[in-house]
């Protein structure tokens, strides 16, 4: 099973809608949790950093359920320029990698007007 | 320093050839990572620096691939005898800790 896990979409919506992305994860010791924002043929940016009691970043909330091993992240009133890949990746202290973090494949948003 | 810095940001080249990537990372960043991705992939960890040693190699590193940060500031990537498998998005990244920068990239395209 691969650690990290997204529906890579892609998801369609309309302006103004709310819509919400998860992503698995299988390792227990996975400490730190981040979304990235990828756009088409750019580096991978950082969004937001997901907080055990879970952390709002105006229109973006991110959230941990760490008994049932997923990450979300729901973007309210969706704009145009929003449409990207959202990257999960995680930290696991276990590792001989530094920081590095391990990513998911990545959920694609499309926005529509 | 505006950023995690690499050169070239494309290349072509033909199979068979080595190709030399480089990596400037933000001045006061400690570590460096180079990653790469593929069409419709996540980024995929290769390898790891803090200062100038080279702690951690990913099995994806195959021996054709070889890593270098001499002073503890730039890092070079070269891929000998490249192949078709190669043509990837080699992007570097930097940190201080846990949130990593990542710069621009270097697309690479074998043919």
């Amino acid at each position: 099973r691969k650690e990290v896990e997204q529906d890579p979409g892609p998801f369609n919506v309309p302006e103004g809608a709310t819509v919400a992305f998860n992503c698995t994860y299988s390792n227990s010791a996975s400490q730190s949790f981040f979304w990235y924002r990828q756009d088409c043929r750019k580096e991978p940016k950082l969004l937001m950093s997901v907080y055990s009691s879970g952390n709002e970043d105006g229109r973006f909330t991110a959230q941990l359920n760490r008994a049932s091993q997923y990450i979300s992240l729901l973007i309210r009133d969706s704009k145009l320029s929003d449409s990207a890949t959202y990257l999960c990746a995680l930290y696991t202290s276990n590792s001989n990698s530094g920081y590095a973090l391990n990513f998911g494949k990545g959920t694609s948003l499309l926005v529509t007007p | 320093d505006t950023g995690v810095s690499q050169d070239p940001r494309h290349k072509i080249t033909k199979r068979g050839q080595n190709v030399t990537f480089r990596c400037d990372p933000i001045s006061e960043h400690n570590r460096l990572y180079w990653y790469r991705q593929t069409l419709g992939q996540g980024p995929e960890f290769l390898t790891y620096f803090q200062n100038e040693a080279q702690l951690e190699k990913s099995r994806l590193l195959s021996d054709r691939f070889s890593a270098e940060r001499p002073k503890g500031s730039f890092s070079t990537l070269e891929i000998q005898r490249t192949e078709q498998g190669d043509s990837a998005m080699y992007l570097c990244a930097s940190s201080l800790n846990v949130e990593l920068d990542f710069g621009p990239g270097t697309r690479l395209t074998v043919t």
